[in-house]
């Protein structure tokens, strides 16, 4: 069946480093992925998807591509900062959803 | 308006209280989805709802009924729950349901943290 993996956490940066949270994905078919993000004490957000191989999602300086030969969607980010402190979740979608176990992220000052 | 609204935030109830979790969206949206998260993992899907009609229950205990009383609106009602049934519930909506070209873009809510005494 389809499942996906990320790395584990926590993840601790400092201010301006660069972020890269690995995901990587098993399917059948042709899904969308996506990563979504949780702040503290609320739901889950969308922050970028690509709905098919070698597309690049983007956001809020965020990128993730969509590599198919190594069924991958790992998340960058050149430079943090403390407000992107959060649980990251990769996913994908076929006939549902399915998330990642997530990732914390912690960026300190 | 782009919002999921949940109510209430935060609920405490007792095993053998009735209580209902609810949940409103006014985006238009045709398929409504209830998750359980617990701390520190991932959000478990429950039901989703697909044009007012239940189209998946994930083997979800019948203490947990779900309800769609219009497109707009989704309920969960709670009666006879365990300690173990605490944690984040979660509503979220997307545009069309299960199996259409945007399954996986979900808007959620921020969230009714459920505690079970």
């Amino acid at each position: 069946g389809n499942s996906v993996t990320q790395m584990e956490g926590p993840v601790t940066l400092s201010e301006e480093a660069f972020l890269t949270i690995n995901c990587t994905y098993t399917a059948t078919g042709y899904p969308s992925l996506f990563w979504y993000v949780q702040y503290p004490g609320e739901g889950l957000q969308l922050l970028l998807k690509a709905t098919k191989a070698d597309d690049k999602g983007s956001n809020k300086g965020f990128e993730a591509t969509y590599r198919k030969e190594t069924t991958s969607f790992h998340l960058e980010k050149g430079s943090v900062q403390v407000s992107d402190s959060a649980v990251y979740f990769c996913a994908l979608s076929d006939d549902k959803i399915i998330f990642g176990k997530g990732t914390r992220l912690h960026i300190l000052p | 308006d782009t919002e999921v609204t949940q109510t209430p935030k935060h609920l405490v109830m007792g095993m053998t209280n009735k209580k209902s979790l609810k949940c409103e969206q006014h985006m238009g949206h045709r398929a409504m989805y209830w998750y359980k998260q617990k701390a520190k993992k991932p959000p478990e899907l429950m039901f989703v709802y697909s044009y007012e009609k239940l189209s998946i229950n994930e083997s979800v205990p019948s203490r947990f009924s779900p309800e769609c009383p219009n497109s707009s609106l989704l309920n969960l009602h709670l009666h006879a729950l365990q300690p173990e049934d605490s944690a984040l519930y979660l509503c979220a909506s997307s545009q069309d349901g299960p199996n259409s070209a945007n399954t996986g873009e979900l808007f959620f809510g921020e969230g009714s943290r459920l505690t079970v005494l």
